[in-house]
Protein backbone atom coordinates (compact mmCIF):
# COMPACT_ATOMS: atom_id res chain seq x y z
CA UNK A 1 0.00 0.00 0.00
CA UNK A 2 1.10 3.70 -0.95
CA UNK A 3 1.42 5.77 2.28
CA UNK A 4 0.95 9.63 2.05
CA UNK A 5 2.46 11.75 4.66
CA UNK A 6 1.66 15.50 4.65
CA UNK A 7 3.39 18.11 6.90
CA UNK A 8 2.52 20.19 8.88
CA UNK A 9 -0.27 19.06 10.42
CA UNK A 10 -1.53 22.51 10.97
CA UNK A 11 -0.34 25.80 9.63
CA UNK A 12 -1.10 28.90 11.55
CA UNK A 13 -0.74 32.40 8.71
CA UNK A 14 -2.34 35.51 8.16
CA UNK A 15 -4.32 36.74 5.11
CA UNK A 16 -1.73 37.50 2.55
CA UNK A 17 0.80 35.30 3.69
CA UNK A 18 2.03 32.68 0.90
CA UNK A 19 1.57 29.05 2.21
CA UNK A 20 3.48 26.06 1.14
CA UNK A 21 2.17 22.28 2.01
CA UNK A 22 4.19 19.55 1.68
CA UNK A 23 2.99 15.76 0.77
CA UNK A 24 5.62 12.60 0.48
CA UNK A 25 4.68 9.37 -0.55
CA UNK A 26 6.38 6.19 0.67
CA UNK A 27 7.00 5.24 -3.08
CA UNK A 28 7.07 6.86 -6.51
CA UNK A 29 3.80 7.94 -7.96
CA UNK A 30 4.83 10.12 -10.81
CA UNK A 31 2.59 12.86 -11.04
CA UNK A 32 -0.59 10.66 -10.14
CA UNK A 33 -1.89 13.14 -7.24
CA UNK A 34 -4.64 15.59 -6.37
CA UNK A 35 -5.05 18.03 -3.68
CA UNK A 36 -8.28 18.90 -2.43
CA UNK A 37 -9.31 21.53 0.24
CA UNK A 38 -12.61 21.26 2.47
CA UNK A 39 -14.02 23.15 4.97
CA UNK A 40 -16.40 22.00 8.31
CA UNK A 41 -19.55 20.17 7.61
CA UNK A 42 -18.19 20.07 3.95
CA UNK A 43 -17.28 17.58 1.04
CA UNK A 44 -13.62 17.80 -0.02
CA UNK A 45 -13.20 20.14 -3.17
CA UNK A 46 -11.20 18.91 -6.01
CA UNK A 47 -8.01 21.94 -6.28
CA UNK A 48 -5.21 20.17 -8.46
CA UNK A 49 -5.07 16.92 -10.29
CA UNK A 50 -2.19 15.42 -11.98
CA UNK A 51 0.40 17.26 -9.54
CA UNK A 52 0.21 21.23 -11.20
CA UNK A 53 -2.95 21.21 -13.18
CA UNK A 54 -5.45 23.78 -11.78
CA UNK A 55 -9.05 22.44 -11.69
CA UNK A 56 -11.36 24.45 -13.28
CA UNK A 57 -13.11 27.46 -11.15
CA UNK A 58 -10.17 26.97 -8.86
CA UNK A 59 -8.39 30.53 -8.34
CA UNK A 60 -5.14 30.85 -9.58
CA UNK A 61 -2.98 31.58 -6.38
CA UNK A 62 -3.08 27.69 -5.72
CA UNK A 63 -0.27 25.73 -7.50
CA UNK A 64 0.99 22.44 -7.21
CA UNK A 65 4.08 21.37 -7.96
CA UNK A 66 6.13 17.86 -7.71
CA UNK A 67 6.46 14.66 -8.56
CA UNK A 68 7.87 10.66 -8.06
CA UNK A 69 7.86 11.12 -4.37
CA UNK A 70 7.00 14.55 -3.18
CA UNK A 71 4.85 17.22 -4.06
CA UNK A 72 3.74 20.80 -2.58
CA UNK A 73 0.67 22.63 -2.85
CA UNK A 74 1.17 26.35 -2.69
CA UNK A 75 -1.17 29.07 -2.23
CA UNK A 76 0.37 32.74 -2.61
CA UNK A 77 -1.37 35.60 -0.72
CA UNK A 78 -3.30 33.64 1.38
CA UNK A 79 -7.40 35.02 1.11
CA UNK A 80 -10.08 34.68 3.99
CA UNK A 81 -12.01 31.96 2.09
CA UNK A 82 -8.52 29.62 2.22
CA UNK A 83 -8.97 28.82 5.83
CA UNK A 84 -9.37 25.01 5.57
CA UNK A 85 -8.28 21.17 5.28
CA UNK A 86 -6.34 20.33 2.54
CA UNK A 87 -5.56 17.02 1.62
CA UNK A 88 -3.35 15.24 -0.85
CA UNK A 89 -4.35 11.96 -2.55
CA UNK A 90 -2.17 9.61 -4.47
CA UNK A 91 -4.10 7.62 -7.49
CA UNK A 92 -1.36 5.92 -8.75
CA UNK A 93 -2.19 2.41 -7.35
CA UNK A 94 -5.55 2.74 -5.63
CA UNK A 95 -6.23 5.92 -3.22
CA UNK A 96 -4.90 7.18 -0.42
CA UNK A 97 -4.99 10.21 1.13
CA UNK A 98 -2.94 12.26 3.35
CA UNK A 99 -3.47 12.84 6.93
CA UNK A 100 -4.60 16.75 6.40
CA UNK A 101 -2.98 20.07 6.50
CA UNK A 102 -5.17 22.45 8.32
CA UNK A 103 -4.40 26.27 7.43
CA UNK A 104 -5.67 28.31 10.72
CA UNK A 105 -5.58 31.82 11.48
CA UNK A 106 -2.36 33.29 13.48
CA UNK B 1 -25.34 20.83 -13.01
CA UNK B 2 -23.84 17.83 -11.61
CA UNK B 3 -25.76 16.31 -8.24
CA UNK B 4 -24.78 13.83 -5.89
CA UNK B 5 -27.37 12.86 -2.97
CA UNK B 6 -26.71 10.22 -0.36
CA UNK B 7 -28.90 8.69 2.17
CA UNK B 8 -29.37 5.78 4.21
CA UNK B 9 -27.08 6.96 7.20
CA UNK B 10 -28.34 6.01 10.22
CA UNK B 11 -27.28 4.63 13.56
CA UNK B 12 -27.13 1.07 14.12
CA UNK B 13 -25.83 -1.69 16.31
CA UNK B 14 -22.13 -3.50 16.28
CA UNK B 15 -22.96 -6.58 13.94
CA UNK B 16 -25.76 -5.02 12.09
CA UNK B 17 -26.08 -4.17 8.39
CA UNK B 18 -27.08 -0.70 6.42
CA UNK B 19 -27.27 -0.07 3.18
CA UNK B 20 -26.28 3.72 1.97
CA UNK B 21 -27.72 5.06 -1.55
CA UNK B 22 -26.14 7.99 -3.91
CA UNK B 23 -28.44 9.05 -6.60
CA UNK B 24 -26.64 11.07 -9.63
CA UNK B 25 -27.95 13.62 -11.65
CA UNK B 26 -26.55 16.04 -14.22
CA UNK B 27 -24.27 13.52 -15.78
CA UNK B 28 -24.42 10.82 -17.87
CA UNK B 29 -23.97 7.86 -14.96
CA UNK B 30 -23.13 5.13 -16.34
CA UNK B 31 -19.99 6.79 -17.78
CA UNK B 32 -18.34 7.41 -14.93
CA UNK B 33 -16.85 5.50 -12.27
CA UNK B 34 -17.89 6.03 -8.78
CA UNK B 35 -16.63 5.82 -5.52
CA UNK B 36 -17.13 6.01 -1.39
CA UNK B 37 -14.51 8.07 0.34
CA UNK B 38 -15.85 7.52 4.58
CA UNK B 39 -14.25 10.38 7.47
CA UNK B 40 -14.64 9.67 10.78
CA UNK B 41 -15.43 12.15 13.17
CA UNK B 42 -12.96 14.99 13.12
CA UNK B 43 -10.37 12.29 11.06
CA UNK B 44 -9.10 12.71 7.92
CA UNK B 45 -9.99 10.76 4.42
CA UNK B 46 -10.48 7.19 3.84
CA UNK B 47 -11.21 5.75 0.39
CA UNK B 48 -13.40 2.76 0.60
CA UNK B 49 -14.62 1.57 -2.26
CA UNK B 50 -14.86 2.15 -5.98
CA UNK B 51 -16.52 0.74 -9.18
CA UNK B 52 -16.60 1.04 -12.64
CA UNK B 53 -19.02 2.54 -14.82
CA UNK B 54 -20.71 -0.59 -15.84
CA UNK B 55 -20.26 -1.95 -12.73
CA UNK B 56 -18.16 -4.97 -13.80
CA UNK B 57 -14.99 -4.10 -12.02
CA UNK B 58 -15.12 -3.13 -8.21
CA UNK B 59 -12.16 -2.18 -5.76
CA UNK B 60 -12.48 -1.97 -1.70
CA UNK B 61 -10.08 -0.92 0.92
CA UNK B 62 -8.39 -3.35 3.42
CA UNK B 63 -10.40 -2.21 6.16
CA UNK B 64 -14.03 -3.27 4.57
CA UNK B 65 -13.26 -5.75 2.47
CA UNK B 66 -15.54 -8.51 2.79
CA UNK B 67 -17.77 -6.77 4.65
CA UNK B 68 -18.98 -3.98 2.38
CA UNK B 69 -20.32 -4.47 -1.27
CA UNK B 70 -20.41 -1.88 -3.98
CA UNK B 71 -22.89 -2.06 -6.68
CA UNK B 72 -24.41 0.62 -9.02
CA UNK B 73 -27.69 0.35 -11.09
CA UNK B 74 -27.18 2.47 -14.30
CA UNK B 75 -31.34 2.63 -15.17
CA UNK B 76 -31.76 4.44 -11.79
CA UNK B 77 -28.64 6.46 -11.90
CA UNK B 78 -27.51 5.04 -8.50
CA UNK B 79 -24.62 4.20 -6.48
CA UNK B 80 -25.03 1.50 -3.49
CA UNK B 81 -23.08 0.72 -0.43
CA UNK B 82 -24.23 -2.47 1.50
CA UNK B 83 -22.11 -2.70 4.72
CA UNK B 84 -22.45 -5.63 7.05
CA UNK B 85 -20.51 -6.92 10.04
CA UNK B 86 -20.14 -2.96 11.20
CA UNK B 87 -17.87 -2.34 13.26
CA UNK B 88 -17.60 1.10 15.98
CA UNK B 89 -14.65 1.72 13.61
CA UNK B 90 -17.12 2.18 10.38
CA UNK B 91 -18.41 5.14 12.46
CA UNK B 92 -18.19 7.97 9.86
CA UNK B 93 -19.78 10.39 7.42
CA UNK B 94 -20.09 8.55 3.71
CA UNK B 95 -19.54 10.29 0.60
CA UNK B 96 -19.91 9.16 -2.63
CA UNK B 97 -17.89 10.74 -5.43
CA UNK B 98 -17.55 10.90 -8.93
CA UNK B 99 -14.60 9.60 -10.59
CA UNK B 100 -13.34 11.27 -13.81
CA UNK B 101 -10.50 10.16 -15.95
CA UNK B 102 -7.92 12.94 -16.51
CA UNK B 103 -4.59 11.01 -16.26
CA UNK B 104 -5.83 8.88 -13.79
CA UNK B 105 -9.18 9.09 -11.28
CA UNK B 106 -9.76 11.57 -9.64
CA UNK B 107 -12.87 12.81 -7.20
CA UNK B 108 -14.32 15.64 -9.03
CA UNK B 109 -17.91 16.10 -7.60
CA UNK B 110 -18.78 14.61 -4.30
CA UNK B 111 -22.39 14.60 -2.30
CA UNK B 112 -23.12 16.17 0.93
CA UNK B 113 -22.39 12.83 2.95
CA UNK B 114 -24.43 10.72 5.00
CA UNK B 115 -23.67 9.54 8.48
CA UNK B 116 -23.04 6.27 9.98
CA UNK B 117 -22.89 5.38 13.58
CA UNK B 118 -22.32 2.06 14.79
CA UNK B 119 -23.41 2.09 18.41
CA UNK B 120 -24.84 -0.24 20.91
Amino acid sequence: DIQMTQSPSTLSASVGDRVTITCRASQSISSWLAWYQQKPGKAPNLLIYKASSLESGVPSRFSGSGSGTEFTLTITSLQPDDFATYYCQQYSNYWTFGQGTKVEIK
Amino acid sequence: EVQLLESGGDLVQPGGSLRLSCAGTGFTFSNYAMSWVRQAPGKGLEWVSAISGSGGNTYYADSVKGRFTISRDNSKNTLYMQMNSLRAEDTAVYYCAKARYSYGYQFDYWGQGTLVTVSS
